[in-house]
């Protein structure tokens, strides 16, 4: 079986620090993970995906994320934090189907 | 491209009712999928499907709830009868290959059941 954790329900940061969200996984063979971005009653956005190759990803809005494959994880960053980043943050691994994280609420204060 | 598109986007229905949730996906994607998002159990996928083949319903809760996918660009979740527990947001989401390739999500069917 397959699962992410993510352990943080919030992450509070202030607008222009750097901001990380946490996610572990644990999957049989190679990981393919992904982080997805949910605005209030919006739809689930694709930020970025890590198939195989270089361990840092670049994505969406400036975010980019780390693989690491001995502490089997594949945390999302970036540099400089915008109060428009404030939203629900999902990490994910795919086999077939995707199977998410519980979810980080990303709080950006001004 | 459109991207995704559910209908529709908000469902108020009474218990013993039965719904409907509808889906088209992007053009030239083969593959469908249905989640549904709560507080309590989070995005679990219920189901999908691939060139219009169900592959794996395993997640669908039980037998009052049922997909189809009649052509490429056409698929119905169907809740009958429904219960307040069913209560959730439905999305549907679209992709070129099921094993890695990026799903898009469309904004999702808010369903309440009273």
């Amino acid at each position: 079986a397959q699962s992410v954790a993510q352990p943080e329900d919030q992450v509070n940061v202030a607008e222009g620090n750097p901001l990380t969200v946490k996610c572990t996984y644990s999957v049989s063979g190679n990981p393919y993970l992904f982080w997805y971005v949910q605005y209030p009653n919006r739809g689930l956005q694709f930020l970025l995906k890590y198939i195989t190759g270089d361990n840092l990803v670049k994505g969406s809005y400036g975010f980019e994320a780390e693989f690491n494959k001995s502490q089997t994880s594949f945390h999302l960053k970036k540099p400089s934090a915008l109060v428009s980043d404030s939203a629900l943050y999902f990490c994910a691994v795919i086999r077939r189907a995707l199977t998410f994280g519980s979810g980080t609420r990303l709080q950006v204060q001004p | 491209d459109a991207g995704v598109i559910q209908s529709p986007r908000h469902e108020v229905t009474e218990m013993g009712q039965e719904v409907t949730l509808r889906c088209k996906p992007i053009s030239g994607h083969n593959s469908l999928f249905w989640y549904r998002q709560t507080m309590m159990r989070g995005l679990e996928l219920l189901i999908y499907f691939n060139n219009n083949v169900p592959i794996d319903d395993s997640g669908m809760p039980e037998d009052r709830f049922s997909a189809k996918m009649p052509n490429a660009s056409f698929s119905t979740l169907k809740i009958q009868p429904s219960e307040p527990r069913d209560s959730a947001v439905y999305f549907c989401a679209s992709s070129f290959n099921r094993d890695t390739d990026t799903q898009y999500f469309g904004p999702g069917t808010r369903l309440t059941v009273l």
